[in-house]
């Protein structure tokens, strides 16, 4: 099974709209990190957000903000006021506590295409 | 401050060939991890090396293997290139093999690795 997926293979958005990018996940281990990745077309992988599986409130990190629903086992990324910057590949990453270190399990990713 | 550093960029090789691929991480980290891009996916974990010894260790073959040097820079090899190790190579480095409390793990740009 799928530890990671993310549903939506390609996004638009107007640009200084929010949007938000699906991703749930699937682990067994009480506890967790969930991470989200961009990657414009240089091909970096740039840290957005991260949220603990214990934490008590949602993470915000300026304009990106998770919406944790660890019953559903979700983690959406919001991205408010959208940027033509924003446009690049976004991807959901876990880390389970069983495979600590620097082991991160990614989703397959959404493009997302900010309009003018 | 020098973030992580990869190379080389870009390169063309063989079936049957062996690459050597490099890295070198943001200053203050010392620990190096590896994934592998294929296009259109996400990437996958290959291994980690954290004081000079791989500490852990994706679903790859023992045709991927690295080094980890006493400066803290890593090489990533492969022997016995297959078509289907044409793909972007990942580093990324951290303080420490990094626990779950924080997202503190920094990648590089990659190198496109195209096998023929």
């Amino acid at each position: 099974a799928q530890k990671i997926t993310q549903t939506q293979p390609g996004m638009f958005v107007q640009e200084k709209e929010a949007v938000t990018l699906d991703c749930t996940y699937d682990t067994s281990d009480p506890s967790y990190g969930l991470f989200w990745y961009k990657q414009p077309s240089s091909g970096e992988m740039i840290f957005l957000i991260y949220q603990g599986s214990y934490d008590q409130q949602n993470a915000t990190e300026g304009r990106y903000s998770l919406n944790f629903q660890k019953a559903r086992k979700s983690a959406n990324l919001v991205i408010s006021a959208s940027q033509l910057g924003d446009s690049a590949m976004y991807f959901c990453a876990m880390r389970e506590a069983n495979n600590a270190g620097n082991m991160l399990t990614f989703g397959g990713g959404t493009r997302l295409m900010v309009k003018p | 401050d020098a973030g992580v550093t990869q190379s080389p960029t870009h390169l063309i090789k063989t079936r049957g060939q062996q690459v050597t691929l490099r890295c070198s991480p943001k200053s203050g980290h010392d620990t190096v991890s590896w994934y592998q891009q294929a296009l259109g996916q996400g990437p996958q974990f290959i291994f980690q090396y954290y004081e000079e010894e791989e500490r852990q260790r994706g679903n790859f073959p023992d045709r991927f293997s690295g080094h980890q040097f006493p400066n803290y820079s890593s090489e990533l090899n492969v022997n016995a290139l297959l078509l289907g190790d044409s793909a972007l190579y990942l580093c990324a480095s951290s303080f420490g093999p990094v626990g779950l409390n924080t997202g503190e793990l920094f990648f590089g740009e990659g190198s496109r690795l195209t096998v023929l």
